[in-house]
This record gives structure tokens, sequence and C-alpha cells, in this order.
């Protein structure tokens, strides 16, 4: 079945540096890949999404590329700050038209000052 | 701007109580969701509803059920509440089956002791 594996965290990084997030996917057909941000205390909420291969979804100074040959949508920033601490999840939506995402197991960013 | 609103932040309950969570959106929005979020474990689906009276199952459903009188309102029950149910809900809408893109309200974090 269709499923999203992300790097395990916390990701601790000093501000200003470089960030990655690991996600690759199993999935049939095209699914649409999504990045979701959860900061403390709140829902998550849509970061950016690629809906097929080879598109860049970009938000905020975020980024991700939907790379169908090695099934990954990497999440990638210049330089991080303080305020984007928070939880991020990697999202798959399946083929079949059903509206469900699956996400993967969330990878926590701890950025330092 | 889209609202997704859930009845409590927090709840805490007794073993074998009736637990009602309750989630309302103003968005006319076809599709909603009811996660559970677990630490390691990401985001697992439990129901999902796409029309008024319609429901499915999601991946982990034993233990709950849920009610979609209304189109904006989706209400998860933990019939028998017991501690293995103690975690942070979430309530998601999507605007149709070909829109995967969900929108979530900001959680009920729920302790059963």
């Amino acid at each position: 079945g269709n499923s999203v594996t992300q790097m395990e965290g916390p990701v601790t990084l000093s501000e200003e540096a470089f960030l990655t997030i690991n996600c690759t996917y199993t999935a049939t057909g095209y699914p649409s890949l999504f990045w979701y941000v959860q900061y403390p205390g709140e829902g998550l909420q849509l970061l950016l999404k690629a809906t097929k291969a080879d598109d860049k979804g970009s938000n905020k100074g975020f980024e991700a590329t939907y790379r169908k040959e090695t099934t990954s949508f990497h999440l990638e920033k210049g330089s991080v700050q303080v305020s984007d601490s928070a939880v991020y999840f990697c999202a798959l939506s399946g083929s079949s038209n059903t509206g469900k995402l699956i996400f993967g197991q969330g990878t926590t960013l701890q950025v330092k000052p | 701007d889209v609202k997704v609103t859930q009845s409590s932040r927090y709840l805490v309950k007794r073993t074998g109580e009736k637990v009602f969570l309750e989630c309302v959106q103003d968005m006319d929005h076809e599709n909603m969701f009811w996660y559970r979020q677990d630490p390691g474990l990401g985001l697992r689906l439990i129901y999902f509803s796409y029309d008024v009276k319609m429901k499915e199952k999601g991946d982990i459903p034993e233990g709950y059920s849920v009610s979609r009188e209304k189109k904006e309102r989706f209400s998860l029950i933990l019939e028998s509440a017991s501690t293995n149910q103690t975690s942070m809900y979430l309530c998601a809408t999507g605007r149709s089956r070909m829109n995967t893109e969900a929108f979530f309200g900001q959680g009920t974090r729920l302790t059963v002791v």
C-alpha cells in the first residue's frame, strides 16, 4: 500500500543554517505530495505541494521537488529562523481520488539563536 | 479564511465514559476527516466522510464511531473511553474527493484516566 517515510528527528540547527528534511514515498499511480507544518499548540497547515513529477513547490523560503525517479520529496530551506521551529509532516494523496492523505511520522525541527 | 473549529482544546475523561469530540467547518467542504496524532506514528486516519450521513472507516476505526448529520459538523465518538485512546485528535476538511488539500482544526488533546 501507499506509505511515507521521513527522516527521524529531532533536527537541531543554528539560525541561518541550511535545512534538509528527507521524505520518500511508496505509491501506485501518480500521487500529489505535500508538506505540512505544525507550530506548537496548533493544528497542521499546508506549507507547500506538488502535483506531478518534477514540480517544485515553494512557500516562505521552503522548497521541495517531486522526484519520481527517486520517489522523494525532500524539504529544503536555505537559511532557517527560530520561528521555523515546528513539526514537519510529509504526506501523499492516493491516486484513487478519495481525498485521503497519508502522512509520514513527522520531523521535529528546533532552531537555536 | 478557512475555519475548522474543534469544540475543545483539552479534555480529561475517565475510563469507560462516552466521549464526544465535535468539529465544525464554515467552508462548505464535502470531505471531513478525523485523525489521531501520536509521537513517532504521525497522523493516522480514524474515519472520514464525503457527505452528510455518509461515513467510511479509516486505518484505525476500532473503538470509535462518527456522526455527520449536517454538512458542516463531524463528530467523533468514543463509545467507552480507554487509556490507550489518550492522544491528540485532529479534524480536517477537504473541498472534494478530487482536491486533496486538507485544512485542519487546532486539535483536541484528550487524556483518559
